[in-house]
């Protein structure tokens, strides 16, 4: 079982489409963090969320941390082509120093 | 902008054969992390360093697999004798100690036991 759940597990939408990718968890967190990985390269952090209710913007990504710390979710608008690659979840749950990710969700944006 | 190095990028061996793969962390990093990923699979902790020391090791199969990071910055993982589905991509990840588990990867070894 996966402490960190991601859905869904698979995306494909259209150029200028909007999406939202979630990640759920029973355990509560200290922080989570959202990364992008491109096939055959290493994940790149995008954020870091820390405060419960926190949303933080990066250009067209909007990322939200549940009140309770234990979700968070990632909505890109307008996506492009350039949005796609597999996007993951990950933290360390309070009182843990242990991280782990989520399956991830790979998106595809078609042109 | 300092990068996780690794190398080799990609490898090709037979399995039974041993294959070894190395990662420099960013300066200054004294946590460093090798995962592995099953492709469209999320990254599986094996070893993860604080300096010198094995902080977590639980999911290293001991019996093949073995780290070192001797002078606390770079490292070496070791696979002895591969096998079939050792065959993943092999990530190092490092970070500075504590904050919010922040963590900067490199672009991993492709591994492929044939």
């Amino acid at each position: 079982t996966q402490l960190l759940e991601q859905s869904p597990q698979f995306l494909s939408i259209q150029e200028g489409e909007n999406l939202t990718v979630y990640c759920n968890s029973s355990s509560v967190f200290s922080s989570l963090q959202w990364y992008r990985q491109e096939p055959g390269e290493g994940p790149v952090l995008l954020v870091t969320v820390v405060t419960g209710g926190e949303v933080k913007k990066l250009k067209r990504l909007t990322f939200q941390f549940g009140d309770a710390r234990k979700d968070s979710s990632l909505h890109i608008t307008a996506a492009q082509p350039g949005d796609t690659g597999l996007y993951l979840c990950a933290g360390a749950p309070l009182n843990d120093y242990k991280l782990s990710f989520g399956a991830g969700t790979t998106v595809t944006v078609r042109a | 902008e300092a990068e996780v190095a690794q190398s080799p990028r990609y490898k090709i061996t037979e399995k039974s054969q041993a294959v070894a793969f190395w990662c420099d962390p960013i300066s200054g990093h004294a946590t460093l992390y090798w995962y592995r990923q099953i492709l469209g699979q999320g990254p599986e902790l094996l070893v993860q360093f604080q300096d010198e020391s094995v902080v977590d090791d639980s999911q290293l199969p001991k019996d093949r697999f073995s780290a070192e990071r001797l002078k606390g910055v770079d490292s070496t993982l070791k696979i002895q004798p591969a096998e079939l589905g050792d065959s993943a991509m092999y990530l190092c990840a490092s970070s500075l100690p504590g904050g919010y588990y922040e963590q900067y990867f490199g672009p991993g070894t492709r591994l492929t036991v044939t």
